[in-house]
């Protein structure tokens, strides 16, 4: 159980344009979704907190206008990153917590390559 | 300041001995922690957790221990296999503070020679 799944698992676009990556908890109702953002050789930075119904919480240093998180419902997140750059190359996950766990249980994580 | 750290960015073992994979914290708010396994261009897999009121889980292979005082965890593997090859993510939170998140160590690669 417990299963997480991410879509697409690679993106390979040009500068400029608009990349949604959809996050689905497939056998749980997920109250929490996270979207994490892993460069090379680097631990998981945390870019945003989402609560199903409600407003994302973005950490600092992180554009909300730039990386736009939908929550709509209890089995579904999507992170869509707009106007994408080179520098916005990077292995994005998320993960899902069901209410009242603790455990977070990831996607396998999708591959963005803006050229 | 990271509020979780793990000094050993890599560790060799062999197969079959153990691993003792490393994590310290600086939070003393944090109260439950994890150990995630990554393996490249896949997501965490979760491992094993410890809340605060234990001092030792154990799961098959794997055991993890808490010593509170020294603010330090251990992830144990025995014996240890190939396909342990990875990199090894400590985690803490706080339990039942929801908008509070994980806080990640950097991570340890963790390679099991044959």
């Amino acid at each position: 159980g417990a299963v997480v799944s991410q879509h697409p698992s690679w993106v390979i676009c040009k500068s400029g344009t608009s990349v949604k990556i959809e996050c689905r908890s497939l056998d749980f109702q997920a109250t929490t979704m996270f979207w994490y953002r892993q460069f090379p050789k680097q631990s998981l930075m945390l870019m945003a907190t989402s609560n199903e119904g409600s407003k994302a919480t973005y950490e600092q240093g992180v554009e909300k206008d730039k990386f736009l998180i939908n929550h709509a419902s209890l089995t579904l997140s999507t992170l869509t990153v707009t106007s994408a750059h080179p520098e916005d190359s990077s292995f994005y996950i998320c993960s899902a917590r069901f209410a009242g766990g603790e455990t977070q249980y990831f996607g396998p994580g999708t591959r963005l390559l803006v050229l | 300041d990271q509020q979780v750290k793990q000094n050993s960015p890599s560790l060799s073992v062999q197969e079959g001995r153990i691993s003792i994979l490393n994590c310290d914290y600086t939070n003393s708010m944090f109260d439950y922690f994890l150990w995630y396994k990554k393996y490249p261009a896949e997501g965490p897999t979760f491992l094993i957790s410890i809340s605060s009121i234990k001092d030792k889980n154990e799961d098959g292979r794997f055991t993890v221990f808490l010593n509170k005082s020294a603010k330090h965890l251990s992830l144990h593997i025995v014996p240890s296999q190939p396909g342990d090859s990875a990199v090894y993510f400590c985690a803490a939170t706080t339990v039942g503070n929801y908008g509070q998140n994980f806080v990640f160590g950097p991570g340890t690669r963790l390679s099991v020679l044959p």
